[in-house]
């Protein structure tokens, strides 16, 4: 069976605080992974790709552990505007281009 | 750049009615496109893929004779919820992708059947 796993949280942090996000994937048979923000009742956007060797994007790093098929996303210094739901994302080879989507954990960034 | 319209973005409609959505990617031009639904605190699940010019390929559990794709153009395809129930009731979202493993998403479409 096909499926992306998240801790959904809620995850409170204060401002300032670093926080990681764990994902693991079922299908060994994966290519591309990525991390999505979601906004209460909007559409998901992409934050960034995730890539073998791991990748950083300015306060945002993401990692990739093929061997124990597993992603995180660290988030360093939070902004309140930081709050939102995060998607770990999954291209299952055998889906041809179709993404798989995590539940999300849920993070709310305080004062 | 890589904007994708939808339209409506909400629609509340009556049981047994049927109800359309257009997905449009407005400066690219898009092969594939997807739709999904999303439950409230649940997952985005993927209805269809759809390829412009051909028939859609529906995920299993997803009735192809109830949400009918139409990917006529690049730039649009349609998903239409015939003979709506309550059930139905869900986010609507589609993407639309311009190359392999990019995708880009609309901003949803909220459906409330009565």
């Amino acid at each position: 069976r096909k499926e992306v796993e998240q801790d959904p949280g809620p995850f409170n942090v204060p401002e300032g605080a670093t926080v990681a996000f764990n994902c693991t994937y079922s299908n060994s048979a994966s290519q591309s992974f990525f991390w999505y923000r979601q906004d209460c009742r909007k559409e998901p956007k992409l934050l960034m790709s995730v890539y073998s060797s791991g990748n950083e994007d300015g306060r945002f790093t993401a990692q990739l552990n093929r061997a124990s098929q597993y992603i995180s996303l660290l988030i360093r210094d939070s902004k309140l505007s930081d709050s939102a739901t995060y998607l770990c994302v999954v291209n299952f080879r055998d889906s041809g281009y179709a993404l798989n989507f995590g539940k999300g954990t849920s993070l709310l960034v305080t004062p | 750049g890589a904007v994708v319209s939808q339209h409506p973005s909400w629609v509340i409609c009556k049981s047994g009615t049927s109800v359309k959505i257009e997905c449009r990617s407005l400066d690219f031009q898009a092969t594939t496109m997807f739709w999904y639904r999303q439950f409230p605190k649940q997952s985005l699940m993927l209805m269809a893929t759809s390829n412009e010019g051909s028939k859609a390929t529906y995920e299993q559990g997803v009735e192809k004779d109830k949400f009918l794709i139409n990917h006529a153009s690049l730039t649009l395809s349609t998903l239409t919820v015939t003979s709506a129930h309550p059930e139905d009731s869900s986010f609507y979202i589609c993407s639309a992708s311009p190359v392999p493993y990019e995708q880009y998403f609309g901003p949803g479409t909220r459906l409330t059947v009565t």
